[in-house]
């Protein structure tokens, strides 16, 4: 069955420093990718998403790239802030029904 | 522009007592509809999801219902609570599948943060 694998958190790092999340997926046929962020408190909000292999999702700073080859949807960004701080998800739709098959998410702590 | 609304946004009820979170759109129409709970620190886990009006699915067996009495409406119950059903509960919407939609995004609400003691 489909399937959303990313990296256990939580993850600390300084502020500016360079954020990588890392994500791999399982599903039949051609997924869409998302990731989405929870701040403390509140729901989820759709950060960016990519329908098609190579596309290139990016909001905020932040950027993810839909690898069919490596099964990957890695998000980065080149220079995090205290604000970054959450809990972000990676999510995969493969159209098939009217259900999103969520990652267990990762804590990020960016400290000042 | 589409909105979700849930409430209440904060509940504390004692073991045993009954339960009923609500969540509307507005916006849209014939949304799918859905109900999510999160444990304290634990991934998403979803609950319950509706294409329609009085059509439900479970995902997990549980003391927990849903129920949707109108297009935009979406109801959680339970008729007596367990300590276990703490967390934090999500409504989300996406756009009706078609045969043209090619990405289901879902678009959350805000939560509803129930304490069972």
């Amino acid at each position: 069955g489909n399937s959303v694998t990313q990296m256990e958190g939580p993850v600390t790092l300084s502020e500016e420093a360079f954020l990588t999340i890392n994500c791999t997926y399982t599903a039949t046929g051609y997924p869409s990718l998302f990731w989405y962020v929870q701040y403390p408190g509140e729901g989820l909000q759709l950060l960016l998403k990519a329908t098609k292999a190579d596309d290139k999702g990016s909001n905020k700073g932040f950027e993810a790239t839909y690898r069919k080859e490596t099964t990957s949807f890695h998000l980065e960004k080149g220079s995090v802030q205290v604000s970054d701080s959450a809990v972000y998800f990676c999510a995969l739709s493969d159209h098939r029904d009217d259900k999103i098959i969520f990652g267990k998410g990762t804590r990020l702590h960016i400290l000042p | 522009s589409q909105t979700i609304h849930q409430w209440p946004a904060t509940l504390v009820q004692p073991v045993g007592s009954p339960l009923s979170l609500e969540c509307t759109v507005e916006g849209t129409s014939n949304p799918n509809l859905y109900w999510y709970r999160q444990a304290a620190g634990r991934g998403l886990q979803l609950l319950f999801y509706s294409v329609g009006i009085g059509q439900i699915s479970s995902e997990v067996p549980q003391n927990l219902s849903a129920s949707r009495p109108q297009d935009r409406q979406f109801i959680l119950s339970s008729k007596k609570l367990l300590l276990s059903d703490s967390g934090f509960y999500l409504c989300a919407w996406s756009v009706a599948s078609g045969r043209f939609l090619k990405n289901n995004e879902q678009f959350f609400g805000p939560g509803t943060r129930l304490t069972v003691l």
